[in-house]
């Protein structure tokens, strides 16, 4: 099983600034079957990146991911109000055996 | 527009049965393989199963395989989660979600809204 641990667990931001996020898998990912998701509370998760880097539909070009093989980055480059919320890694390289990050809160500093 | 509106769920002692169900709309359903993911109270996500676009291939979870069964009836667009021997530990808020392009190896694009399923005595 692919482990994803992300980090930090907490992040607190600004409005205006720019967020990075972390997410690290115990074994390589292969062709980038990475994905991130950001949940809100109470409502079901939504799928911002897929393949590591390309964003999902309808989502603001602030939103990017990078990396490859065993480390992953979202990037937020300028945070708006609506940003705060927690934001999973998931892969899906070891289907069908699927696993989440425990995920990263990004709150309001 | 392309939804998933979801259904069941409740309260249940353990070791009892329940259905959830998962309707599909604004996309032909036929083509896509489909999930369920929970997640505990205040944890995070923990993918539970997969069925294939046909429903002939069927993939579960360690934690549930043997009590829940995954199906679909392509005619009427629309998912089925049997969950028996029920646990505390399955108490959590289900989501069933599609598969992006259809595939295994594929982000989960589309969410229902989210069952709650309590499990108590």
């Amino acid at each position: 099983e692919i482990v994803l641990t992300q980090s930090p667990g907490t992040l607190s931001l600004s409005p205006g600034e720019r967020a990075t996020l972390s997410c690290r898998a115990s074994q390589s990912v292969s062709r980038s079957y990475l994905a991130w998701y950001q949940q809100k509370p109470g409502q079901a998760p939504r799928l911002l990146i897929y393949g590591a880097s390309n964003r999902a539909t309808g989502i603001p070009d602030r939103f990017s991911g990078s990396g490859s093989g065993t480390d992953f980055t979202l990037t937020i480059s300028r945070l708006e109000p609506e940003d705060f919320a927690v934001y999973y890694c998931q892969q899906y390289d070891s289907s069908p055996m699927y696993t989440f990050g425990q995920g990263t809160k990004l709150e309001i500093k | 527009q392309v939804q998933l509106v979801q259904s069941g769920g409740g309260v249940v002692q353990p070791g009892r049965s329940l259905r959830l169900s998962c309707a599909a709309s604004g996309f032909t359903f036929s083509s896509y393989a489909m999930h369920w993911v929970r997640q505990a109270p205040g944890k995070g996500l923990e993918w539970v199963a997969l069925i294939s676009y046909d429903g002939i291939n069927k993939y579960y979870a360690d934690s549930v395989k043997g009590r829940f069964t995954f199906s679909r009836d392509n005619s009427k667009n629309t998912l089925y989660m049997q969950m028996n021997s029920l646990r505390a530990e399955d108490t959590a808020i289900y989501y069933c979600a599609r598969a992006y392009r259809g595939n295994y190896r594929d982000a989960f694009d589309i969410w229902g809204q989210g069952t709650m399923v309590t499990v108590s005595s």
